[in-house]
């Protein structure tokens, strides 16, 4: 079983701070990884799909960095905001598993006013 | 407008009754997947499907059936409900080479 691992669990931060978080998992047979936002009460919405070493994605105000060589990727939000109060999923990808993805179990964000 | 439908939003049953979840996606996309979400244990992958009749099973496919006759559909089966199925269950489906579309989820309780 591929072993996920994001941190930190939760955050607290104020409004317009800068924030990251990190998703650690196995380098080995790496195919791609998956960036979700979950909202309450709503369901998972992908964010970035990450494949190459180096890959680093921007969606807005939010960005991502990927280190398939040491199994690690990186989400960053500039100047965050109330409505970016979310949990994010990664969920990467192994080779020759037919698309199935493990997620791990999120870092929830809180943003306050 | 793309998505999954999912159906029913909520619902209470009782221990062995039988219950299906329906799943639907207007994407065309040939993989779809059903997931769990427990606290404390993240999504869980319970059965997927390649294509039309081809399915398998996740990390958690005990007491679950599911089908593939159409690509459109993909429905869960509960032949004999238990409370410890009692969870939040999402429909998915992607292409592979974007991220997954997520169905509203089901929030299923059994009694």
């Amino acid at each position: 079983i591929l072993n996920v691992e994001q941190s930190p669990q939760s955050l607290h931060v104020q409004e317009g701070d800068s924030t990251n978080f990190t998703c650690s998992f196995p380098s080995s047979n790496f195919y791609a990884l998956h960036w979700y936002r979950w909202e309450t009460a709503k369901s998972p919405e992908a964010l970035f799909v990450m494949t190459l070493n180096g890959d680093e994605k921007k969606k807005g105000r939010i960005s991502a960095t990927l280190n398939t060589k040491e199994g690690y990727s990186y989400l960053y939000i500039k100047g965050s905001q109330p409505e970016d109060s979310a949990t994010y999923l990664c969920a990467p990808r192994r080779a020759g598993n037919t698309g199935k993805l493990i997620f791990g179990q999120g870092t929830t964000l809180q943003v306050k006013p | 407008e793309a998505q999954v439908t999912q159906n029913p939003r909520y619902l209470i049953t009782v221990t062995g009754k039988k219950l299906t979840v329906t799943c639907s996606q207007n994407m065309n996309h040939e993989y779809m997947s059903w997931y769990r979400q427990d606290p404390g244990l993240g999504l869980r992958q319970i059965y997927y499907s390649m294509n039309v009749e081809v399915t398998d099973k996740g990390d958690v496919p005990e007491g679950y059936k599911v089908s593939r006759k159409e690509k459109r559909n993909f429905p869960l089966i509960l032949e004999s409900p238990s409370p410890n199925q009692t969870s939040l269950y999402f429909c998915a489906s992607t292409d592979r080479a974007n991220g997954y579309t997520f169905g509203s989820g089901t929030r299923l309780t059994v009694v």
